[in-house]
């Protein structure tokens, strides 16, 4: 199993710029999170899909931010337009059904906005 | 609502000594309770789980934590520190009922003295 990709690792923008972070999750899994850690908030819950469908977003912080999962396998987080305030890890994690599971997460988007 | 507080976001221990990482919930009702560590770079990975059944539950690399409701308290520890137990440890809870969200407490970053 690969495990969650997620892409690209690192991502540099300037300001004003549309970023967008992509995700795979583990095949199988039915629920799949968007999280973005920094120093200042730790860990925040953005949003998460269930069966591709898009449960609970009230984590999003602005409008700027949007997330789809057009299919089981890929999901993407879009920043448009992106702020300095927005430099944080993003990660993708996903788990199968059931909320015993614990989540399986990658290895994050390191986003730098300046 | 749920919440986590981790007690210390700093740990520092000897080589070989005890590991004691502090973790506090609330809650309505009991809810799933989970250890990830971090490595830098990296995601998060599970260390153990406790969601029903046996209270004392045993994860990887040694560390343990018990579940104790009267306390609502989930503690880790390790007898015996190793060096690379340097991390970043996060104490997390899921609802046994409603959403899905998995909430995150701040985090410990356990520092492993020669």
């Amino acid at each position: 199993d690969a495990g969650v990709i997620q892409s690209p690792r690192h991502e540099v923008t300037e300001m004003g710029q549309e970023v967008t972070l992509r995700c795979k999750p583990i095949s199988g899994h039915d629920y799949l999170f968007w999280y973005r850690q920094t120093m200042m908030r730790g860990l925040e819950l953005l949003i998460y899909f269930n069966n591709n469908v898009p449960i609970d977003d009230s984590g999003m912080p602005e409008d700027r931010f949007s997330a789809k999962m057009p299919n089981a396998s890929f999901s993407t987080l879009k920043i448009q337009p992106s702020e300095p305030r927005d430099s944080a890890v993003y990660f993708c994690a996903s788990t199968p059904t059931g909320r015993k599971a614990p989540l399986h997460f990658g290895n994050g988007t390191r986003l730098t906005v300046t | 609502a749920q919440s986590v507080t981790q007690l210390g976001s700093h740990v520092s221990v000897s080589e070989g000594a005890l590991v004691l990482l502090r973790c506090n919930y609330s809650s309505s009702v009991p809810p799933y309770l989970f250890w990830y560590v971090q490595y830098p770079n990296q995601g998060l990975q599970l260390l153990l789980k406790y969601t029903t059944g046996a209270t004392l539950v045993k994860g990887i690399n040694g560390f343990e934590a018990e579940f104790k409701k009267s306390e609502t308290s989930f503690h880790l520890t390790k007898p015996s520190a190793h060096m690379s137990d340097a991390a970043e440890y996060f104490c997390a809870v899921s609802p046994n009922t409603g959403g899905f969200k998995t909430i995150f407490g701040a985090g410990t970053r356990l520092f492993v003295k020669a």
